[in-house]
């Protein structure tokens, strides 16, 4: 039973570029939420897909955008990179909006 | 106020102990409440998720929830040194609505000492 999926797993950029970052569900969920959890803190919510809409956004910028495909995996898009943006980004899916969700590996962003 | 809030530890116990974890939350109306385990450099793990104010017991662990308080709690039987990571609390506020994100606090580090 595969669990969820990420890629790339690390990524350096610098200030200004823009990234996108892969995410797939676990087998059979349809949910998918995206955190950003820099050192020291927990995850914070950035925002979650379920049938291919953005359901429920966090408190982040417009800079972060995101998109669900027809096969639940999902991108997270953060355009004009600042060095605050420097974080681990998790991908968790769910069987639905409501349940459980469950982390995948994550992607360590580092923005010089 | 922050939302969800934990002792940073690091709380230390000796191999075979109780460890007890502590996790306050704001929101009154809030009705699911997880439990992450995060070891270094890697991501969260769900190890328990508690609904109801009884006891919920799954191995060595067990999740408590009081309402009433606003608190959850996390015990950790017979301690080992594998079980030395961060724990993150996580709450879901009221099921009303469409509001599913998880909000997380910092985490508290344990570790147990052989």
């Amino acid at each position: 039973d595969a669990g969820v999926t990420q890629s790339p797993t690390h990524l350096i950029k610098t200030r200004g570029q823009q990234v996108t970052l892969r995410c797939s569900p676990k087998s059979g969920h349809d949910t998918v939420s995206w955190y950003q959890q820099a050192l020291g803190q927990g995850p914070q919510f950035i925002f979650q897909y379920y049938e291919e809409e953005e359901r429920q956004r966090g408190n982040f910028p417009d800079r972060f955008s995101g998109h669900q495909f027809p096969n639940y995996s999902s991108e997270l898009n953060v355009n004009a990179l600042l060095l605050g943006d420097s974080a681990l980004y998790l991908c968790a899916s769910s069987l639905g909006p409501p349940n459980e969700q469950f982390f995948g590996p994550g992607t360590r962003l580092t923005v010089l | 106020q922050k939302e969800v809030e934990q002792n940073s530890g690091p709380l230390s116990v000796p191999e075979g102990a109780i460890a007890s974890l502590n996790c306050t939350y704001s929101d009154r109306g809030s009705q699911s409440f997880f439990w992450y385990r995060q070891y270094s450099g890697k991501s969260p793990e769900l190890i328990m998720f508690i609904y109801s104010n009884d006891d919920k017991e799954d191995g060595r662990f067990t999740a408590q929830l009081n309402k009433a308080s606003q608190y959850v709690s996390l015990l950790i039987r017979d301690s080992q040194p594998s079980d030395s990571a961060t724990y993150l609390c996580a709450v879901r506020p009221n099921s009303g609505g469409s509001n599913y994100k998880l909000t997380f606090g910092k985490g508290t580090l344990l570790t147990v000492n052989p």
